[in-house]
């Protein structure tokens, strides 16, 4: 089983639309979870933080962690087409542990 | 200041010949990491450093596989007798502390080195 679960998509959403996007990981320990965005040909770019569970807003994103379910979310609201993006989530305790990777695309 | 500077940006080479990739971390970042991100993968550890400490290569797929750093500045990532299946994003990125985050110290990417192995 791996560590970190993604699903890779690819996820097309009309400009405006509300985006989901979701983690789950296996190893209880994690205590840091982070969203990366990676534009294409550049390296990934931290996006979110959060530490343990609950939510954490900015903008028009939004992180959510639920350590019960082993489950982490990002959420972004309006999307825009500067959103089109690879989103990777991550997560770590005394090492980091990346998703694969959600391709997003937001069509005008 | 200058974020995660990495070189070169673009490597073409043959199979069998020895590649040697450069990262300059932000300064003052004593955590340097090596990944390898292949098309439509998600981040491979190779490799970390932490200041003086020895580095954890556990994520080395061979002994192909090497690098270094001077201290707590550059690090060099070589590839020996490449092969096809080396070719990948070759991505560098450091951070203040190890391991995770204390206040507000994440992890910074280069824009990585894209090696393709002919």
């Amino acid at each position: 089983q791996k560590e970190v679960e993604q699903d890779p998509g690819p996820l097309s959403v009309p400009e405006g639309a509300i985006v989901s996007l979701n983690c789950t990981y296996s190893n209880s320990a994690f205590q840091y979870f982070m969203w990366y965005r990676q534009y294409s040909r550049k390296g990934p770019e931290l996006l979110m933080y959060t530490y343990s569970s609950g939510n954490k807003e900015d903008g028009r994103f939004t992180a959510q962690v639920d350590k019960s379910s082993k489950y982490i979310s990002l959420f972004i609201r309006d999307s825009q087409p500067s959103d089109s993006a690879t989103y990777l989530c991550a997560m770590s305790g005394n090492q980091f542990y990346f998703g694969t990777g959600t391709s997003l695309t937001v069509i005008p | 200041g200058a974020g995660v500077s990495q070189s070169p940006s673009n490597k073409v080479t043959e199979k069998g010949k020895d590649v040697e990739l450069r990262c300059d971390p932000i300064s003052g970042h004593t955590a340097l990491y090596w990944y390898r991100q292949r098309l439509g993968q998600g981040l491979e550890f190779l490799i970390y450093f932490q200041g003086n400490s020895a580095p954890d290569k556990s994520g080395l797929p061979s002994d192909r596989f090497s690098a270094e750093r001077t201290g707590e500045s550059v690090s060099t990532l070589t590839i020996q007798r490449t092969q096809q299946e080396d070719s990948a994003v070759y991505l560098c990125a450091s951070s203040l502390v190890p391991g995770g985050f204390v206040g507000n110290s994440p992890l910074h990417f280069g824009n990585g080195t894209r090696l393709t192995v002919t």
